[in-house]
């Protein structure tokens, strides 16, 4: 079965570094994922598309803050010099033979 | 600029049916998949259900299949989801989202609408 683990929580000081994680099941560790942000209040935001490689596509606008990379199962989201709007939910996307899955989400707080 | 803009949410009785409506604007509607997510208050994000550009091709969770169907009118570039049977369980904010790849019905998202709330209760 196709799932996405993402952490609950996660929280790092104003200009500092975070690396959020989320991991296929067993089986799927090749998969392409995506990951989207979601501000208070407001629609989920593509971020980028990263591949099994750590190869990453980003979306319009995306800042060069937000980058991506892989370990086998896991893909990892960093943010860099945090700023108070990345304030989110992050959430992970993957996708299989007719179905869309989707990680719990992770909340970031900066501090 | 790539618009999403979801309407048609309103408070329902359990049992009671809508439609959801997604219009779409800055690409070409009819070459994309679109999907729509949904997200109970206070929880995560759901896929619901995917259709492909020209209609013909359409998928849905296990949780609306059989009550739900996903459909689109290319020539008014707009998507829809016909909810029946809606129960409490329901209720969320329900989001339309553009498939990332030309051609590919299941793929990873590239942009999202506003969304819109449907309230299931009595």
């Amino acid at each position: 079965q196709l799932v996405l683990t993402q952490s609950p929580s996660a929280s790092a000081s104003l200009g500092a570094s975070v690396k959020l994680t989320c991991t296929l099941s067993s089986g799927h560790s090749n998969y392409a994922i995506a990951w989207h942000q979601q501000q208070p209040e407001k629609g989920p935001r593509y971020l980028m598309k990263l591949n099994s490689d750590g190869s990453h596509s980003k979306g319009d606008g995306i800042p060069y803050r937000f980058s991506g990379s892989s370990s086998g199962a896991e893909r990892y989201l960093t943010i860099s010099s945090l700023q108070s709007e990345d304030e989110a939910d992050y959430y992970c996307q993957t996708w299989g033979t007719g179905i869309q899955v989707f990680g719990g989400g992770t909340k970031l707080t900066v501090l | 600029e790539v618009q999403l803009v979801e309407s048609g949410g309103v408070l329902v009785q359990p049992g009671g049916s809508l439609r959801l409506s997604c219009a779409a604007s800055g690409f070409t509607f009819s070459s994309y998949a679109m999907s729509w997510v949904r997200q109970a208050p206070g929880k995560g994000l759901e896929w619901v259900s995917a259709i492909s550009g020209s209609g013909d091709s359409t998928y849905y969770a296990d949780s609306v299949k059989g009550r739900f169907t996903i459909s689109r009118d290319n020539s008014k570039n707009t998507l829809y989801l016909q909810m029946n049977s809606l129960r409490a369980e329901d209720t969320a904010v329900y989001y339309c989202a553009k498939s990332m790849v030309r051609g590919v019905i299941i793929t990873n998202f590239d942009y999202w609408g506003q969304g819109t709330l449907v309230t299931v209760s009595s």
